[in-house]
């Protein structure tokens, strides 16, 4: 099955620096890299994705990288503010058979932002 | 207002009993998703359900059961088989087959085992 590898497990910035997450994945035929922002006691929310078609993608302070070669992906936050604090999970999607997909998590980075 | 509701938001068991979560979607998706998280341990699939009537194991489904009677819900059952069940429980619903795309995820469940 898929293996995906998640580093930092935690990440301290000065509000306005850029922060830098990193994923691995070991099943080349993913084609789908979700990244999600958790904040404590609720429900991870999509903040940005990118398919394997594409090799960045952004959206204002947001963007992400992907090598398909090297088979990983990254989330970078510009300009860091201190709502920005949170778990961010990489994930990557691959086909599990008769039309469905199954998305494997990687473990989480807790960012904060230091004022 | 679409999305996920999970109820109830915190929940507190003895031990040997079974507890039911709930987990509904208004925004016709086919496909829901259970899975556990545990601190340092990211996001792992117990159960999952393409289809209506239909449902497959995770990673970890053992001491878990599910059911998929409507296509809306997808309740999950913790038996008192699960040695380890606190945990904080998210319920996700995506389009399902055929569509690659992102999951929907409620706010969560916090199980207690007392």
């Amino acid at each position: 099955g898929e293996n995906v590898e998640q580093h930092p497990s935690t990440l301290s910035v000065q509000e306005g620096d850029s922060a830098v997450i990193k994923c691995t994945y070991s099943d080349s035929a993913s084609n789908y890299f979700p990244w999600y922002k958790q904040e404590l006691g609720k429900g991870p929310q999509l903040i940005i994705d990118i398919r394997s078609n594409v090799g960045e993608k952004k959206d204002q302070r947001i963007a992400v990288t992907l090598n398909k070669t090297a088979k990983h992906f990254s989330l970078h936050i510009t300009e860091t503010q201190p709502e920005d604090s949170a778990v961010y999970f990489c994930a990557a999607s691959r086909p599990s058979g008769a039309g469905s997909y199954q998305l494997t998590f990687g473990k989480g980075t807790k960012l904060s932002v230091i004022p | 207002d679409g999305g996920i509701t999970q109820s109830p938001k915190y929940l507190f068991r003895k031990e040997g009993q079974n507890v039911t979560l709930s987990c509904e979607q208004n925004l016709n998706h086919d496909a829901m998703y259970w899975y556990r998280q545990d601190p340092g341990q990211g996001l792992r699939l117990i159960y999952y359900s393409q289809i209506v009537n239909d449902f497959q194991k995770g990673d970890i489904a053992e001491g878990y059961s599910v059911s998929r009677e409507k296509k809306e819900s997808f309740p999950l059952t913790v038996t008192s088989a699960q040695k380890n069940p606190t945990a904080f429980y998210l319920c996700a619903s995506s389009f399902g087959p055929g569509v690659n795309t992102e999951a929907f995820f409620g706010q969560g469940t916090r199980l207690t085992v007392v």
